[in-house]
């Protein structure tokens, strides 16, 4: 079956550090790749997502990599912060799919000031 | 403005009892979910439904029963409520594609 794995269950950074999270899915037919944040007591949070015909998208301090030869999916923050801190989650899809999505089991990002 | 809402936030019942998860979403989306999170914050997707129609089914007790009136809510009905139900529920949703916007949870725990 398929399955979606981060590589590390937590991951501890100073503050001003830049922090990188990999996830390692099983799919090669996944077309799709979301990162969620999940701060304490919400609901996860979209973050950024990349297609599978690109390798790298970038946001506002956020970067996500993708390698579809050894099925790896990283997502970068750059000057991690504080606010950082949160519970990061992974997700693949398949298009045809309807949108399902199967989530990694996260890794706990701690920011030390 | 919330764009996805659930209610209610927090459920403690006992065992045996029947309960209902209500979500409702502002965004225009036409594909919603529901997801159980465990303690180990792993998230499992139980239903989803696109357009007020059942396209996900994961093996889920049949105890829990989805209805979605229209494609702005999408309710979970729980019948018999078991420990092992103690989790935290998520409604989400999403347009056809695109990532999915999730609600704040419901913590539901049984006595």
């Amino acid at each position: 079956g398929e399955s979606v794995g981060l590589h590390l269950p937590t991951l501890s950074v100073q503050e001003g550090d830049n922090s990188i999270i990999n996830c390692a899915y099983s799919n090669s037919a996944s077309d799709y790749f979301i990162w969620y944040k999940q701060e304490s007591g919400k609901g996860p949070q979209f973050i950024i997502d990349i297609r599978s015909n690109m390798d790298k998208r970038q946001g506002q301090r956020v970067t996500v990599l993708l390698n579809k030869t050894v099925k790896h999916l990283s997502l970068q923050i750059a000057a991690t912060q504080p606010g950082d801190s949160a519970v990061y989650f992974c997700a693949e899809n398949r298009g045809t799919n309807a949108g399902k999505s199967t989530f990694g089991d996260g890794t706990t990002l701690t920011v030390k000031p | 403005d919330t764009a996805v809402s659930q209610t209610p936030k927090y459920l403690v019942t006992q065992m045996g009892n029947d309960k209902s998860i209500k979500c409702e979403q502002n965004l225009g989306h036409d594909t919603m979910y529901w997801y159980k999170q465990d303690s180990k914050k792993f998230l499992k997707i139980m239903f989803s439904y696109n357009n007020k129609e059942l396209i996900i089914n994961e093996t889920v007790p049949n105890r829990f029963s989805p209805k979605s009136p229209d494609k702005a809510h999408l309710n979970l009905h729980i019948n018999s409520l078991e420990l092992g139900d103690s989790a935290v529920y998520f409604c989400a949703s999403s347009s056809t594609g695109g990532p999915q916007h999730f609600g704040d949870g419901t913590r539901l725990s049984i006595l």
